[in-house]
């Protein structure tokens, strides 16, 4: 079954600093990932996903994320940190025969001046 | 365009009472699923329909869970006999098949 691991509940960086927030996965065929963001009190909102189309994938607010399959990972990262990016982030992976998603634990993220 | 809707944004019942939520998903997307988003548990897969299929329900964790989806478009979870380990955020998010989702804002449901 295919599953994903999210090191780390929460993160705290300077604003202007890189984010980098860890996702491995774990799955037996190619996976469609992805990572969703939430923002406090709000549903989720999507980020960016991976498709098998490229391995570097950008998304929106200026967050790309890189599939490596060498290291079963799917990180998702921005050059640099803004006070409006602390929300939580969700890793998740499309999972059995149909659409539905099983997802991390979620990321913490804070952004401190 | 409108987005995934969900009422109530709040439900607080008393523990043994039925609830029914409502998730209304965006026009013209075959596809509507149920989450749950809970301290313990984190984010889980309830139940996923898709067009006229029947629907997956391997996410639902009892028996006092069901949902329908009438004419396609509009779906009613249900609990019954409330507990208060059913205390959570019920996601509903809709997508065309095999495409991305879009998520509600949820239903804050508080069993006391």
């Amino acid at each position: 079954a295919q599953s994903v691991t999210q090191l780390g509940s929460h993160v705290s960086v300077s604003e202007g600093a890189l984010v980098l927030l860890r996702c491995n996965y774990s799955s037996s065929v190619p996976p469609y990932l992805f990572w969703y963001v939430q923002y406090p009190n709000k549903g989720l909102q999507l980020l960016l996903k991976y498709t098998s189309a490229a391995t570097l994938v950008k998304g929106i607010n200026g967050f790309e994320a890189e599939f490596k399959k060498s290291e079963t990972s799917f990180h998702l990262t921005k050059p640099s940190a803004h006070m409006s990016d602390a929300a939580e982030y969700f890793c998740a992976v499309r999972t059995g025969g149909g659409n539905k998603l099983t997802f991390g634990t979620g990321t913490q993220l804070k952004v401190e001046l | 365009g409108a987005g995934v809707s969900q009422s109530p944004s709040n439900k607080v019942t008393e523990k043994g009472k039925d609830v029914e939520l409502r998730c209304d998903p965006i026009s013209g997307h075959t596809a509507l699923y149920w989450y749950r988003q809970s301290l313990g548990q984190g984010l889980e897969f309830l139940i996923y329909f898709q067009g006229n299929s029947a629907p997956d329900k391997s996410g639902l964790p009892s028996d006092r869970f069901s949902a329908e989806r009438t004419g396609g478009s509009v779906s009613t979870l249900t609990i019954q006999r409330t507990q208060q380990e059913d205390s959570a955020v019920y996601l509903c998010a809709s997508s065309s098949y095999l495409d991305e989702q879009y998520f509600g804002p949820g239903t804050r449901l508080t069993v006391t």
